[in-house]
């Protein structure tokens, strides 16, 4: 069974602070790992996809990933109310046709 | 960018009834849709995939007599509640993906189905 596990939190962290969300996945064959925001009621929408080991950096956001620990996470610098939401971490199976794995999210506060 | 729509956003219906929810990608071809279900504060279950042209795969535990999955085009699928009961009200989303488009996944604003 692949799984993909987050903290679902609450994560809460004042204004301008750097939030950092953590993902671990259990599929090794992963080849793809994607960082989603979802805010109530809304489907999710895609902040960073990253396939390399290493750091990739897009705008306030950076991903990391690590097959070797199987550990994937994201920073959000100078963190503003508007990121408050859930945050979803994916990893792909690797096949053509891509399919994803969702963790259940983590919920994240910024508080002004 | 690539856009998807999906509609109807939300829809009440009596329970029997059938409802068809529309996924379309509107600026690239979808090679594969992939349907999903969010209870709430969970996240997203993959209910199916499905490749234009050719029969869905469905997860372990979805019932496909239930869940009817149509990929007609390169830019259309539809799902299909059918004899809907309240169990089945959920949001339910889909996301087009093109392989030769690398890593992109597309979601739909998704669907809000209550079922009464």
């Amino acid at each position: 069974q692949k799984e993909v596990e987050q903290n679902s939190g609450p994560l809460s962290v004042p204004e301008g602070a750097i939030a950092s969300l953590n993902c671990t996945y259990s599929d090794r064959g992963s080849q793809s790992f994607f960082w989603y925001r979802q805010y109530s009621g809304k489907s999710p929408e895609l902040i960073m996809f990253i396939y390399s080991n290493g750091d990739k950096e897009d705008g306030r956001f950076t991903a990391q990933l690590n097959k070797a620990s199987q550990y994937v996470s994201l920073l959000i610098r100078d963190s503003q109310p508007s990121d408050s939401a859930t945050y979803l971490c994916a990893a792909g199976d690797g096949t053509s046709y891509g399919k994803l794995t969702f963790g259940q999210g983590t919920i994240l506060t910024v508080h002004p | 960018g690539a856009v998807v729509s999906q509609h109807p956003s939300r829809v009440i219906c009596k329970s029997g009834t059938s409802v068809k929810i529309e996924c379309r990608s509107l600026d690239f071809q979808a090679t594969t849709m992939f349907w999903y279900r969010q209870f709430p504060k969970k996240s997203l279950m993959l209910m199916a995939t499905s490749n234009e042209g050719s029969k869905a795969t469905y997860e372990q535990g979805v019932e496909k007599d239930k869940f009817l999955i149509n990929h007609a085009s390169l830019t259309l699928s539809t799902l299909t509640v059918t004899s809907a009961h309240p169990e089945d009200s959920s949001f339910y989303i889909c996301s087009a993906h093109n392989k030769d488009r690398g890593y992109g996944y597309t979601f739909g604003s998704g669907t809000r189905l209550t079922v009464v």
